[in-house]
């Protein structure tokens, strides 16, 4: 089993639809992330937990709203998105935030498509 | 406000040679250095990294340069091989942020 797991890998969804991406670390690891992809774009950091605790919020607007019921699962609930949020969704763990040394292991992302 | 920079989005090289991808930094803050792969329809995959004490580092046919003073840093393939080519991705890391540059298409041809 890999250790960094997203559903769904692809998703289509109205402006008006609510859905949700989850993401699944078997690595043992204290701190996840979720980061956005877009074309030609770098990858842009969203939203940082910490042994379950939110430490980082990149001024992400509200129409995403993280969830970390615990270490190894993270969610990325999503309503009345914009066509423009359309990306690759990425989440990502490490034994924990605070040290630079470490490096990230990245899930296979989950390509959303907002119509 | 992009942090890490690189400013070749594609590359291609001829099997057997070297490729040379490149990453331009502005903060100095940042202090370990690192390159992730990324083929399609996967995830990035971290390949190698270095400390902002070291100047070089090498794994395999893997190096990783790193240039303090010009906040400059590269990755060396060689020789280049098919299934390398891939999308590069440099990152800077300093303590709780770590920041991504866009990325070098990299195409290795046989």
């Amino acid at each position: 089993e890999t250790g960094v797991t997203q559903t769904p890998r692809h998703l289509v969804m109205g402006m008006t639809n609510k859905k949700s991406l989850k993401c699944e670390q078997h690595l043992g690891h204290n701190a996840m992330y979720w980061y956005k992809q877009s074309a030609k774009k770098p990858l842009e950091l969203m939203f940082v937990y910490n042994f379950k605790e939110q430490t980082e919020n990149n001024s992400v607007p509200s129409r995403f709203s993280p969830e970390c019921p615990n270490s190894s699962h993270l969610f990325l609930h999503l309503h009345t998105l914009q066509p423009e949020d359309s990306a690759l969704y990425l989440c990502a763990s490490s034994p924990s935030t605070g040290a630079n040394t470490g490096e990230l292991f990245f899930g296979e992302g989950s390509r959303l498509t907002v119509l | 406000d992009q942090q890490v920079k690189q400013n070749s989005p594609s590359l291609s090289v001829q099997e057997g040679r070297i490729s040379i991808l490149n990453c331009d930094y502005t903060n100095s803050m940042f202090d370990y250095f690192l390159w992730y792969k990324k083929y399609p329809a996967e995830g990035p995959t971290f390949l190698i990294s270095i400390s902002s004490i070291k100047d070089k580092n090498e794994d395999g046919r893997f190096t990783v340069f790193l240039n303090k003073s010009a906040k400059h840093l590269s990755l060396h393939i060689v020789p280049s091989q098919p299934g390398d080519s891939a999308v590069y991705f440099c990152a800077a890391s300093a303590i709780n942020d770590m920041r991504f540059g866009a990325g070098t298409r990299l195409t290795v041809k046989p």
